[in-house]
C-alpha cells in the first residue's frame, strides 16, 4: 500500500504570495495532520482533520488554513507568506484514535524569498 | 513548557558501537503514548516504536530497544551495533489523552555513525 504522499516536494515562493500544499493519507486512514518543521527544530503541530472536520489547531496565525476532502485528502494553505514560513511541511495520517500510530509523508520543502 | 526534552543535541559514534538516546517527558495525564521517529536527510519521519503509559515492559526489536520508566518520566532508545545507515535525526514524541490528535516532539538528537 502507498504511504502518505505529499506534493509538491519543493517550492520557492516570494513574500506575500500564497501557497497550497497537498496530502493524500494512507488508505483507510481518516485523520490527516499538518506539522511545520523549521530547520534544526522538532515538528510543530498546525492542524488535524478527522472525517472532514477540524479537530485541533496549533498556535499558528490565521494565515494558515486547511481542509479535508471527502476522499480524506487534505490541503494546507498559507497566505501572505513571510520569510519565517520557510520550513518543511509534513503531512501525517492515522486512524485518528488515541495511541494510533501516526505516519508521515516525505514533506514539502517551502522556501520563501 | 517543553513537554518533551531531548538533552543530547548530537551524538557521534563509530560503526558497531551502541547508541542510547535520552528522552524525558512531562504530562499530567495517566494515559499517554510515547513514540520514537527517525528522520534521514530526505526529510520523511519514519516511525520506529510506540509505547503506552500502562506498559513499562522494555522490549527489543532487532537492533532497537527501549527503556521506559514512568518513575523518572524517561523513554530512552538504544541502537545496538550501529551502522552508517542509522545516521539521522531521532525524535521522541508524546501523545496525551487531552490532546490525542497531536504529537509533541522534542528538539531531536542528530546521530552520526562513522565507518
Amino acid at each position: 500500500d502507498a504511504g502518505v504522499t505529499q506534493s509538491p516536494t519543493h517550492l520557492i515562493k516570494t513574500r506575500g504570495q500564497q501557497v497550497t500544499l497537498r496530502c493524500s493519507p494512507i488508505s483507510g486512514h481518516k485523520s490527516v495532520s499538518w506539522y511545520q518543521q523549521v530547520l534544526g527544530q522538532g515538528p510543530q503541530f498546525i492542524f488535524q482533520y478527522y472525517e472532514k472536520e477540524e479537530r485541533g489547531r496549533g498556535n499558528f496565525p490565521d494565515r494558515f488554513s486547511a481542509r479535508q476532502f471527502p476522499n480524506y485528502s487534505s490541503e494546507l494553505n498559507v497566505n501572505a507568506l513571510l520569510l519565517g514560513d520557510s520550513a518543511l511541511y509534513l503531512c501525517a495520517s492515522s486512524h485518528g484514535t488515541l495511541g494510533s500510530t501516526i505516519y508521515f509523508g516525505e514533506g514539502s520543502w517551502l522556501t520563501v524569498v | 513548557a517543553q513537554k518533551v526534552t531531548q538533552a543530547q543535541t548530537e551524538i557521534s559514534v563509530v560503526e558497531k558501537e551502541d547508541v542510547t538516546l535520552d528522552c524525558v517527558y512531562e504530562t499530567r495525564d495517566t494515559t499517554y503514548y510515547l513514540f520514537w521517529y527517525k528522520q534521514p536527510p530526505s526529510g520523511e519521519l519514519v516511525f520506529l516504536i510506540r509505547r503506552n503509559s500502562f506498559d513499562e515492559q522494555n522490549e527489543i526489536s532487532g537492533r532497537y530497544s527501549w527503556n521506559f520508566q514512568k518513575s523518572t518520566s524517561s523513554f530512552n532508545f538504544t541502537i545496538t551495533a550501529s551502522q552508517v545507515v542509522d545516521s539521522a535525526v531521532y525524535f521522541c514524541a508524546l501523545s496525551e489523552t487531552g490532546n490525542d490528535y497531536k504529537l509533541s516532539f522534542g528538539a531531536g538528537t542528530t546521530v552520526t555513525v562513522r565507518a
